[in-house]
Formats: structure tokens, C-alpha cells, sequence
């Protein structure tokens, strides 16, 4: 398996820019999960979902952010617009269930 | 809520030497317990995990944990420590549901290891 595949891997915008974070979960799995990591914050988790439903977006930061899942294969997490403070490593993660969370490589963001 | 402290924001061993991460979570039931590690610009990647069963856990590259109701802990050991496993360590906490799990992750242990 390919494992979860994270696009792009690295993402340097303007403040103010519309950013576009992709995900392809592991085929068969059916929960996943958007997470944010940063030096002062962690490893937050933005939002979840099951079955392609949203079940907990209480991470989401604010308005500017939003994420859908059109499809068990396809997962985007849109910043509209970014700030710098968005800059972080951005995490996909899928499950079977409430299996292992297994996760992307992440994309790295910059907003300058 | 539930939540996670990992007290050790960074350790440094010897490489040969044994190794022990701590990690305390408060969970009003029977938590999912979690450990992963991550190296420098990649993904975090599941070590073990435990549920229910054998409170001693045993996972990938020799690393194994124990899980002790009474202290609320999970900490994460190795017997000789190789050089390869400086990497940073989260352990999380979650409950066991039907679909999706939301985990809680610590803040991580930065593991250095000394040649």
C-alpha cells in the first residue's frame, strides 16, 4: 500500500493567498483526520472525519479555514486567506475504525 | 477531557543504553494508548498500542511499553538504545469507539543519543 499521500510536500504563499492542502487516505480505511503541528502548540488535531462526515471540527481554528471530503479517497483542508501564523506542518491521517491512525508525510507550510 | 503529559521535553542517552519515556494521561474509562515516533521532516509512525490484554506491550524496533491503571501511565522502554532511535516520541490517549478515534497527543520527548 502507498500509505497516505500528502500533496504538496512543501507550500511557500503570500499573506493573504488561498492555500489547498490534499489528502488520499489508505484505500479502505474510513475515518481521517487533519492535524496541525507546531514548535509552541504540538500536535493538534483540526478535524475529523468518519465515513466522509465531518464528526469534530471543534480544533478548526477559525472561519478561514475549512475542509471537505467529497469521497472515501480524496480529503482537501482549505486556509482562505493565510496568515503567517498558519505557518506549520500540516498532517493527514486515516483509520480503519478506531484502528491505528496512520500518517502522511505532512505538507510543510510558509506563509510569508 | 482527556489529555497527556509527557514530563521529559528532551533525553539524552548513551547509545547501548536502556531508555524509558514516561507518559501520564487522565481518561474517565479504559483509554486507547498510543505511542509514535517521528524523525526530522517526516510523518509520525506508530511504535505500539494497547487496549485491553497483556499490560505489557511489545512493539516495533524493540521499544515496548507498560500500562499501569493505578498510576495512570504508559511509559515507553527500550533495553539498549541504538543510535538510529534519536527521534522525537509522542505518546496519545483516545477513547475506543465506533468510528474514529480522536486522539489527544503529548507535547513529545526529544531523544538525543550519544555515540
Amino acid at each position: 500500500d502507498a500509505g497516505v499521500i500528502q500533496s504538496p510536500r512543501h507550500e511557500v504563499t503570500e499573506m493573504g493567498q488561498e492555500v489547498t492542502l490534499r489528502c488520499k487516505p489508505i484505500s479502505g480505511h474510513n475515518s481521517l483526520f487533519w492535524y496541525r503541528q507546531t514548535m509552541m502548540r504540538g500536535l493538534e488535531l483540526l478535524i475529523y472525519f468518519n465515513n466522509n462526515v465531518p464528526i469534530d471540527d471543534s480544533g478548526m481554528p477559525e472561519d478561514r479555514f475549512s475542509a471537505k471530503m467529497p469521497n472515501a479517497s480524496f480529503s482537501t483542508l482549505k486556509i482562505q486567506p493565510s496568515e503567517p501564523r498558519d505557518s506549520a506542518v500540516y498532517f493527514c491521517a486515516s483509520s480503519l475504525g478506531s484502528d491505528t491512525q496512520y500518517f502522511g508525510p505532512g505538507t510543510r507550510l510558509t506563509v510569508l | 477531557a482527556q489529555s497527556v503529559t509527557q514530563p521529559d521535553i528532551h533525553i539524552t542517552v548513551s547509545e547501548g543504553a536502556s531508555l524509558e519515556l514516561r507518559c501520564n494521561y487522565s481518561y474517565g474509562a479504559t483509554p486507547y494508548l498510543f505511542w509514535y515516533v517521528q524523525s526530522p521532516g517526516q510523518g509520525l509512525q506508530l511504535l505500539l498500542k494497547y487496549f485491553s490484554g497483556d499490560t505489557l506491550v511489545q512493539g516495533i524496533k524493540g521499544f515496548e511499553a507498560e500500562f499501569k491503571r493505578s498510576q495512570s501511565s504508559f511509559n515507553l522502554r527500550k533495553p539498549s538504545v541504538h543510535w538510529s532511535d534519536a527521534a522525537e516520541y509522542f505518546c496519545a490517549v483516545g477513547p475506543f469507539t465506533g468510528g474514529g478515534n480522536k486522539l489527544t497527543f503529548g507535547t513529545g520527548t526529544q531523544l538525543k543519543v550519544e555515540l
